[in-house]
């Protein structure tokens, strides 16, 4: 079974410093996976994912997350926070086998001015 | 190009009746799928298109819930007799292979339904 958990259900982080958003799996095979980011009113926009190769991947705004296969983890990462950051994440995995998407629970990021 | 298109992008309805939600994908996407965003919930998979044919149906919480999908196009998601815990966002995406595996999903805006 495909599961995926985002503990933290708010993240507040002050302009300019850097920001991290936790994101954990658990699947029965290989992991692909997926940052998207909803802003309100809006549907899902995607930002970054992860099928195999470099640990470390880029994806759009600045964003960046790390595959941790020994951890189980895919934390997304930014550098310098904006204000325009400011909105719910998702964390997604799928994996062979399965026809649709897992999502987390999101994560409310807050950017302080 | 133009993304998925979702229609109506709000419903108010009263319990009991039936409704008709609509999802346009992106053109030449062969992959469909709705989910459901409850509040304070993550998305929950409703249901998976392969073309017209749906092989994954295992999402839809009852059979109130039906979609069908036409000319490898537009698709349609239809609540009947809705029940106020069916209030939620209706969130529609659609992909380029016939399995979601590792293509990105892209996400229509949404219809927001409430069930009074």
């Amino acid at each position: 079974a495909q599961s995926v958990a985002q503990p933290e259900d708010q993240v507040n982080v002050a302009e300019g410093n850097p920001l991290t958003v936790k994101c954990t799996y658990s699947v029965s095979g290989n992991p692909y996976l997926f940052w998207y980011v909803q802003y309100p009113n809006r549907g899902l926009q995607f930002l970054l994912k992860y099928i195999t190769g470099d640990n470390l991947v880029k994806g759009s705004y600045g964003f960046e997350a790390e595959f941790n296969k020994s951890q189980t983890s895919f934390h997304l990462k930014k550098p310098s926070a904006l204000v325009s950051d400011s909105a719910l994440y998702f964390c997604a995995v799928t994996s062979t086998g399965a026809n649709n998407l897992f999502f987390g629970t999101g994560t409310r990021l807050t950017v302080i001015p | 190009g133009a993304g998925v298109s979702q229609s109506p992008s709000n419903k108010v309805t009263e319990k009991g009746k039936d409704v008709e939600l609509r999802c346009d994908p992106i053109s030449g996407h062969t992959a469909l799928y709705w989910y459901r965003q409850s509040l304070g919930q993550g998305l929950e998979f409703l249901i998976y298109f392969q073309g017209n044919s749906a092989p994954d149906k295992s999402g839809l919480p009852s059979d109130r819930f039906s979609a069908e999908r036409t000319g490898g196009s537009v698709s349609t998601l239809t609540i009947q007799r809705t029940q106020q815990e069916d209030s939620a966002v209706y969130l529609c995406a659609s992909s380029f292979l016939d399995r979601g595996l590792g293509e990105t999903q892209y996400f229509g805006p949404g219809t927001r339904l409430l069930v009074l």
